[in-house]
């Protein structure tokens, strides 16, 4: 009964690789978002999607390309990895994430990706 | 532009005493005010929030946080300290970005360690 979770917990993978994260909510949540952690903590939004729409990509490289097949997931697949991809990479939902009222957001558990 | 100060970037404090970590915060709008936690390897959980009311908000593990408009502040607090408390812990600001989406933003975190 997890609200908000993501796989693969752990991913290592070469340079040049392609890999995907998956995350999904089983809160009902209208909007999802992926956040990065870099190497020093620093937490970043990356996208926000509304009822499977684009709402925001806060300036990321195209390699990144989320997919939402439904409201309930959001995945991200990047291409071409990088070594500065290497982050923790965290999913989130709210209700109705477009409202100028803020939303509470639920963070999933995180995906720490290691690009060598 | 919407921004959170973390002035400490790391605190260490004995075990049993009190705790104080500052967050600054620029918004333009009524803030919508976190603090998470961050375990070593573990993802974000949510302390406490301020969204309107009383300023003096309680959270979880006996830590509260006080709110005050005219400094522009949101400083978590913690009268006696535990070593289960070290961690990493961020202060974020609930943000309306753009007209279109609700995103957070995030300080750069404090490391808090505990002697014994």
């Amino acid at each position: 009964d997890t609200a908000v979770s993501q796989t693969p917990k752990y991913l290592v993978t070469q340079m040049g690789n392609d890999k995907s994260i998956k995350c999904e909510q089983n809160l009902g949540h209208d909007t999802m978002y992926w956040y990065k952690q870099d190497s020093k903590k620093f937490l970043k939004i990356m996208f926000s999607y509304n009822n499977k729409e684009l709402i925001i990509n806060e300036t990321v490289p195209n390699r990144f390309s989320p997919k939402s097949p439904d409201k309930a997931h959001l995945n991200l697949h990047i291409n071409s990895l990088e070594l500065g991809d290497s982050a923790v990479y965290f999913c989130a939902s709210s209700q109705d994430g477009t409202s100028e009222y803020y939303n509470e957001q639920f963070f999933g558990p995180g995906t720490r990706l290691t690009v060598l | 532009a919407q921004s959170v100060t973390q002035p400490d970037i790391h605190i260490t404090v004995s075990e049993g005493a009190s705790l104080e970590l500052r967050c600054n915060y620029s918004y333009g709008a009524t803030p919508y005010l976190f603090w998470y936690v961050q375990s070593p390897g573990q993802g974000l959980q949510l302390l406490l929030k301020y969204f309107s009311g009383d300023t003096l908000v309680q959270g979880i593990k006996g830590f509260e946080a006080e709110f005050k408009r005219s400094q522009s502040s949101f400083n978590l607090r913690k009268p006696s300290v535990h070593w289960s408390d070290a961690a990493e812990y961020f202060c974020a600001v609930g943000a309306y970005y753009g007209g279109a989406t609700n995103k957070l933003i995030f300080g750069t975190g404090t490391l808090l360690a505990v002697q014994p």
